[in-house]
Order: structure tokens, then sequence, then C-alpha cells
């Protein structure tokens, strides 16, 4: 099946910085990346996603992009907010269906 | 109506009860979820419906027992725990499931059940 990987497990960002979270993963039959964000007591919230046959999407202060060719997905925040402050999961879509397989996840603070 | 709502928010039960979790939609979605989530872990996949058939059932205990009345509903029977079967247990929903190119099968997912098994 497919293997995901995410890194950094833990991440602090100031206020205003940018921050970036990194994920690989290793089936190529695999087409459609999501970003999931779960703060504290709450149920993952998909926030953001790619499809293989792209290789950047925006959508205001978040953007993730695709390298296929090295299988690794980026997630990108900008203009960081403590209310961005949660744990983000990344996720591919291996052959399997229906079945994602998600990152360890990594936990972003951002300090005021 | 766009999200997926889950009770009880809250459930204790001992190793000897027989509970109930109960998930809800109204997005249309045919295909539904259910993870398990310990804490600072990833969500594990469970079971997934696809047109209130099961269509995966990834090894769980027999003591965990899915059932999808219909389309909006699906619901997780609870029967002799263990204590770590204490966690978060979420639903998902997404679009039917098609395979090849086409298939993204977006997830959203509920706010969760925190289960505590004692």
């Amino acid at each position: 099946g497919e293997n995901v990987e995410q890194h950094p497990s833990t991440l602090s960002v100031q206020e205003g910085d940018s921050a970036v979270i990194k994920c690989t993963y290793s089936d190529s039959a695999s087409n459609y990346f999501p970003w999931y964000k779960q703060e504290l007591g709450k149920g993952p919230q998909l926030i953001i996603d790619i499809r293989s046959n792209v290789g950047e999407k925006k959508d205001q202060r978040i953007a993730v992009t695709l390298n296929k060719t090295a299988k690794h997905f980026s997630l990108h925040i900008t203009e960081t907010q403590p209310e961005d402050s949660a744990v983000y999961f990344c996720a591919g879509r291996g052959s399997t269906l229906g079945r994602l397989y998600f990152g360890r996840g990594t936990q972003l603070t951002v300090w005021p | 109506d766009t999200e997926v709502t889950q009770t009880p928010k809250h459930l204790v039960m001992g190793m000897t009860n027989k509970k109930s979790l109960k998930c809800e939609q109204h997005m249309g979605h045919r295909a539904m979820y259910w993870y398990k989530q310990k804490a600072k872990k990833p969500p594990e996949l469970m079971f997934v419906y696809s047109y209130e058939k099961l269509s995966i059932n990834e090894s769980v205990p027999s003591r965990f027992s899915p059932e999808c009345p219909n389309s909006s509903l699906l619901n997780l029977h609870l029967h002799a725990l263990q204590p770590e079967d204490s966690a978060l247990y979420l639903c998902a929903s997404s679009q039917v499931l098609l395979a090849g190119a086409r298939s993204y099968n977006e997830q959203f997912f509920g706010p969760g059940t925190r289960l505590t098994v004692l």
C-alpha cells in the first residue's frame, strides 16, 4: 500500500512568518493529496487538496505544491496567525478505493 | 447542509456495556467511514461503506459492529470493549467511490465522539 511520510513533527513560528510542511509518498499511482487541519478537541477539517494533474494550488494564505517526479508535496502557510495553531495532516490516496493514507501529523504553533 | 454530525460528543462506558455511536450527513454522499484516533496520532481507518454496503473492514475486532441503515446514517455498535479502545471515533463521508483517475473522494470529517472505556 501507500506510505506517506511527513516532516517536521513540530513547527514553531512567529506570527506573520511563513510555515512549510513537507510530505513524501511511495505509490506512483496515487493521484490525490488532501491536507487536514485538526484543532484540539475537533475533527480534522479539509483545508486544501491537490490532484496529480496539477502542480500548485492556492487558497488565500495557504498553498500546496506537488512534485510527481520526486513524489513529494508541501503545504505553505503565509502570514501565519495564532489561529493557525493546530495539528496538520497530509494524506495520499493510494490504489485502494476510498482509502487515504495519512502522514503522522505536524503540530504547528504560531506565537503572537 | 455541508457537515457531518456525530452523537454523542462524549461517552464513558464499562467493559460490559453495550452502546452505539451515531453519524449523520445530508450532503448526498454515498460513501461513509469510521476512523479511530488516538492522542497525537493520525486517524486509523476502521470501516468503509459504499452505497450502504460494507466495502472495507480493516481487520477490526468483532466487538466493533458497524451498521449503515440508509445513505445518510452510519452507526457503530460497541460491546465488551477494552480500556485500550478509548479514543476519538471519527466519522467521515465522501461522494461515491469511483475507480480510476476521476476518483478523488474528498472526505469530510465529523467532530468525533470521545470514548472512554473504564
